[in-house]
């Protein structure tokens, strides 16, 4: 089973500043198969990011995925207020398919 | 616009059996080439794969829940549901239902508002 990695656990940062959060698998990822969610409170997980860089339909711009093999990067260009929320990584390169444990960004 | 509602029992006694439908709206479960999964995440916690299905009743599920799982499909209702037996207090979660890409392209958009079910006596 793949283990994936995320950090920093909790991402404090003012609107309009940029985000950086890492995902890191136990193994390298076949064909980069990694999606990225957004959770919000008391709210079903939203696909962002698919194929480590595919944003999903109706995403904006400012969110952007990067990497290959064990290391990936979801980057917000500048955090809007609706951005404050929980992110989750998912591997789908091998069954079980895993999600990461979150990293959550917060109002600084 | 496809919608998914997960629907069920929210408490269910230690040892018996969970069971989830998930009714789909907005489009049809067959024939459209998508997987349909369940994932879910205890209070606090973060997500699990549970398994997924195909229109055809082909399934797939995580080998950590496999023995207890059982997943079918109703075409003429476009629904899905999920069974679990044997359920203890790690059991309760918030369990999601959400169209999956394809058998190889797994992720899940979009996602039912999801439904808690507690494992309690």
């Amino acid at each position: 089973e793949i283990v994936l990695t995320q950090s920093p656990g909790t991402l404090s940062l003012s609107p309009g500043e940029r985000a950086t959060l890492s995902c890191r698998a136990s193994q390298s990822i076949s064909s980069s198969y990694l999606a990225w969610y957004q959770q919000k409170p008391g709210q079903a997980p939203r696909l962002l990011i698919y194929g480590a860089s595919s944003r999903a339909t109706g995403i904006p711009d400012r969110f952007s995925g990067s990497g290959s093999g064990t290391d990936f990067t979801l980057t917000i260009s500048r955090l809007e207020p609706e951005d404050f929320a929980v992110y989750y990584c998912q591997q789908y390169g091998s069954s079980p398919f895993t999600f990461g444990p979150g990293t959550k960004v917060d109002i600084k | 616009q496809l919608q998914l509602q997960e629907s069920g029992p929210g408490l269910v006694k230690p040892s018996e059996t969970l069971s989830l439908t998930c009714t789909v709206s907005g489009g049809f479960i067959s024939g459209s080439g998508y997987y349909w999964g369940w994932i879910r995440q205890p209070p606090g916690k973060g997500l699990e794969w549970i398994g997924s299905i195909y229109y055809s009743g082909s399934t797939y599920y995580n080998p950590s829940l496999k023995s207890r799982l059982t997943i079918s499909v109703d075409t003429s209702k476009n629904q899905f549901s999920l069974k679990l037996s044997s359920v203890t207090a790690a059991d309760t979660a918030v369990y999601y239902c959400a169209r999956q890409y394809s058998y190889g392209w797994v992720w899940f958009d979009p996602w039912g508002q999801g439904s808690l079910v507690t494992v309690s006596s």
